[in-house]
């Protein structure tokens, strides 16, 4: 069965630097991965995904993510972080016709001055 | 109009009452769904329809029964519900590709469900 994982629970950065959100996927054939962002109370608003092709895919707000199927990862970036990036994070995958997405528990991302 | 509603915003019931949450898309997705959250946990997929037919119950309760009316309509009517029911209940919505499978869903911003 899928299944999705996201190493770190909870990630502390300051204002200004580097961001990596790890995620690591278990699935047979080629996934379809997902990054959402989720604000306190607040539904869920995509940041990126991978269906096929490039490896490397932009999202909104600064975001990107790498796929690498050689170590079943898809990995979310930002070279720099802003206070309102503070949030829960989650990586998912979908699997199935009717697109049934698979979430990792998330990771909570508090941004520091 | 691009976006996924829902209402209420917040929801208080007692165990014997019966209420119904509604979800609500322009885009001409034709895949719908219900999701559960549970505070600090990621969320959890209730139901799937597909071109107004269910198509995924992930074993839930009797207690919650969704119903699609119409292509742009989600409801999740509700009766006899427990305070382990008390979550954000988030419905999404997904375009049909032209491959014929569905592709990224779109989240609306959820129910705040309290149940006493």
């Amino acid at each position: 069965a899928q299944s999705v994982t996201q190493p770190d629970i909870h990630i502390t950065v300051s204002e200004g630097a580097s961001l990596e959100l790890r995620c690591n996927y278990s699935y047979g054939a080629t996934p379809y991965l997902f990054w959402y962002v989720q604000s306190p109370g607040q539904g869920l608003q995509l940041l990126l995904k991978y269906f096929s092709g490039d490896t490397l895919v932009q999202g909104i707000k600064g975001f990107e993510a790498e796929f690498k199927r050689s170590q079943s990862s898809f990995n979310l970036r930002k070279p720099s972080v802003h206070w309102s990036d503070a949030a829960e994070y989650f990586c998912a995958v979908m699997t199935g016709t009717a697109s049934k997405l698979t979430f990792g528990t998330g990771t909570r991302l508090q941004v520091t001055l | 109009d691009t976006e996924v509603t829902q209402t209420p915003k917040h929801l208080v019931m007692g165990m014997t009452n019966k209420k119904s949450l509604k979800c609500e898309q322009h885009m001409g997705h034709r895949a719908m769904y219900w999701y559960k959250q549970k505070a600090k946990k990621p969320p959890e997929l209730m139901f799937v329809y597909s071109y107004e037919k269910l198509s995924i119950n992930e074993s839930v309760p009797s207690r919650f029964s969704p119903e699609c009316p119409n292509s742009s309509l989600l409801n999740l009517h509700l009766h006899a519900l427990q305070p382990e029911d008390s979550a954000l209940y988030l419905c999404a919505s997904s375009p049909r590709t032209s491959g014929g499978g569905y592709n990224e869903q779109f989240f609306g911003p959820g129910t705040r469900l309290t149940v006493l």
